[in-house]
């Protein structure tokens, strides 16, 4: 079935660059997206890839996507501590009706 | 001006009890849909709906029943709560059906004492 998959923790240093990776196992989604959650908070549509495409650069956000591998990855530049919070990657199941999320990478941005 | 909105934000209850979530979203979107976030942030689709077609993930228990009055709002309607029924829901809503955007609301977290 679908399965999306995340590492569970990163933390870094205010100023320096974050990594955050996902693998997923369906390649129809036509959009990949990253969602951020702070503490007590909703979920927010941070940016999404089209699938068709390998980068995508936001401001301090950018998104890779390896198709081949099935890999995508959000890199935020210059984290600060405003940047904590839990990153969920998510792409739609293969009857398109839902989308499928990852356990999420707790950011931990420390000054 | 809120897209996604839900009431209410907090609900403690006691189990046995019967309670409904309210979600409304004013984007114009035909889509709604109601997920679950459990104790370790795992978020999982329950419901999706537009005006032809509910689809409901096999493993939610009947007890749950989505209600949509109109187009712009999706209510949650839960019987009989149970212990493992606490979780945040989340209600979402995509301009169409497969494929499009999904925007959040802010959540409501459910306590079943």
């Amino acid at each position: 079935g679908e399965d999306v998959e995340q590492s569970l923790f990163l933390s870094v240093r205010e100023g320096d660059s974050s990594v955050i990776n996902c693998t997923y196992t369906d390649s129809s989604s036509t959009y990949l997206y990253w969602y951020k959650q702070e503490p007590g908070a909703g979920l927010q549509l941070l940016t999404y890839i089209f699938s068709n495409m390998d980068m995508k650069q936001d401001q301090r956000l950018t998104v890779l996507l390896n198709k081949k591998d099935k890999h995508l990855s959000l890199r935020i530049a210059d984290t600060q501590t405003g940047d904590s919070a839990i990153y969920f990657c998510a792409e739609y199941n293969q009857a398109g009706t839902a989308l499928i999320f990852g356990k999420g990478t707790t950011l931990s941005v420390s000054s | 001006d809120t897209a996604v909105s839900q009431t209410p934000k907090y609900l403690v209850t006691q189990m046995g009890n019967d309670k409904s979530i309210k979600c409304e979203q004013n984007l114009g979107h035909d889509t709604m849909y109601w997920y679950k976030q459990d104790s370790k942030k795992f978020l999982k689709i329950m419901f999706s709906y537009n005006n032809k077609e509910l689809i409901i993930n096999e493993t939610v228990p009947n007890r749950f029943s989505p209600k949509s009055p109109d187009k712009a709002h999706l209510n949650l309607h839960i019987n009989s709560l149970e212990l493992g029924d606490s979780a945040v829901y989340f209600c979402a809503s995509s301009q169409g059906g497969a494929g499009d955007t999904q925007y959040f609301g802010p959540g409501t977290r459910l306590t079943v004492l």
